[in-house]
C-alpha cells in the first residue's frame, strides 16, 4: 500500500512535443504529491508539487493533473526541450511521519532535437 | 533558498574502512533530515529519518550498526558507513526539510569501495 507506481519507464519525445508521465498510488493518507527531476550524478530537484484539494497545478511548462478518485496523478511537460532530458520521479507523502517520501520507479525522458 | 550541501561528492576507499558523509542545510534549519541510497538507474530508497537531537529511525532492512547516522545540530547530519565492503558501493543522497517546506536534496555522494 506504500507503493507509488510510475509509467512509462522510459520516454522519447521530439523537441516541442508533450511529455506525459503517470503515477498511481494506493495509500489514501497521502496528501502531498511532488515531482522531482534528476540529472546524472546529481540529487533530485523539486519541480512541482500538488495537494489533493486541487485537480491541476501549472508552473511554466510543467503541469500536474490530479485525479483523487482514481488515485492517479500525472506530469505534463509542454514544449519539451532537449534540456528536459533527465529522469523524473513522482513521489507521495503523508502529513504524519515527518512526511517521508515514497518514490515512484522513475521515468527516463529523452527529448530528441 | 533551501540549499542542501553534501560532502564529499565522491569517495573511493579500501574495503574495511569507515567513511563519513556530511549533509548540511545552508540557509535553513533542518528539523528533519533523510538519507537515501540509489542504485544505478533505480529509484531512491529511504534508509533512515533523523531529527535533531534524537536517534535516527531506520527503515526495515537497513542495518543501524552499519550505517550510523548523527543529527547533532539543526544544520548538520552525518552518515558513517562502517567497515565498508564492495556491496556498500552506491550513490548516497541526503535531504532536509523544516516544518514549512518540502524536502530539498543534496547532490549525492558516490561511494566506491575497492
Amino acid at each position: 500500500q506504500q507503493q507509488v507506481k510510475q509509467s512509462p519507464q522510459s520516454l522519447i519525445v521530439q523537441k516541442g512535443g508533450i511529455s506525459i508521465i503517470n503515477c498511481a498510488y494506493e495509500n489514501t493518507a497521502f496528501d502531498y504529491f511532488p515531482w522531482y527531476q534528476q540529472f546524472p550524478g546529481k540529487g533530485p530537484a523539486l519541480l512541482i508539487a500538488i495537494r489533493p484539494d486541487v485537480s491541476e497545478k501549472k508552473e511554466g511548462r510543467f503541469t500536474i493533473s490530479f485525479n483523487k478518485s482514481a488515485k492517479q496523478f500525472s506530469l505534463h511537460i509542454m514544449d519539451s526541450q532537449p534540456g528536459d532530458s533527465a529522469t523524473y520521479f513522482c513521489a507521495a507523502s503523508a502529513e504524519i511521519g515527518f512526511q517521508k517520501l515514497v518514490f515512484g520507479t522513475g521515468t527516463r525522458l529523452l527529448v530528441s532535437p | 533558498g533551501a540549499v542542501v550541501s553534501q560532502h564529499p561528492s565522491r569517495v573511493i576507499c579500501k574495503s574495511g574502512t569507515s567513511v563519513k558523509i556530511e549533509c548540511r542545510s545552508l540557509d535553513f534549519q533542518a528539523t528533519t533530515m533523510f538519507w537515501y541510497r540509489q542504485f544505478p538507474k533505480k529509484s531512491l530508497m529511504l534508509m533512515a529519518t533523523s531529527n535533531e537531537g534524537s536517534k535516527a529511525t531506520y527503515e526495515q532492512g537497513v542495518e543501524k550498526d552499519k550505517f550510523l547516522i548523527n543529527h547533532a545540530s539543526l544544520t548538520l547530519s552525518t552518515l558513517t558507513v562502517t567497515s565498508a565492503h564492495p556491496e556498500d558501493s552506491s550513490f548516497y543522497i541526503c535531504s532536509a526539510r523544516d516544518d514549512s517546506q518540502p524536502q530539498h536534496f543534496g547532490d549525492g555522494t558516490r561511494l566506491s569501495i575497492l
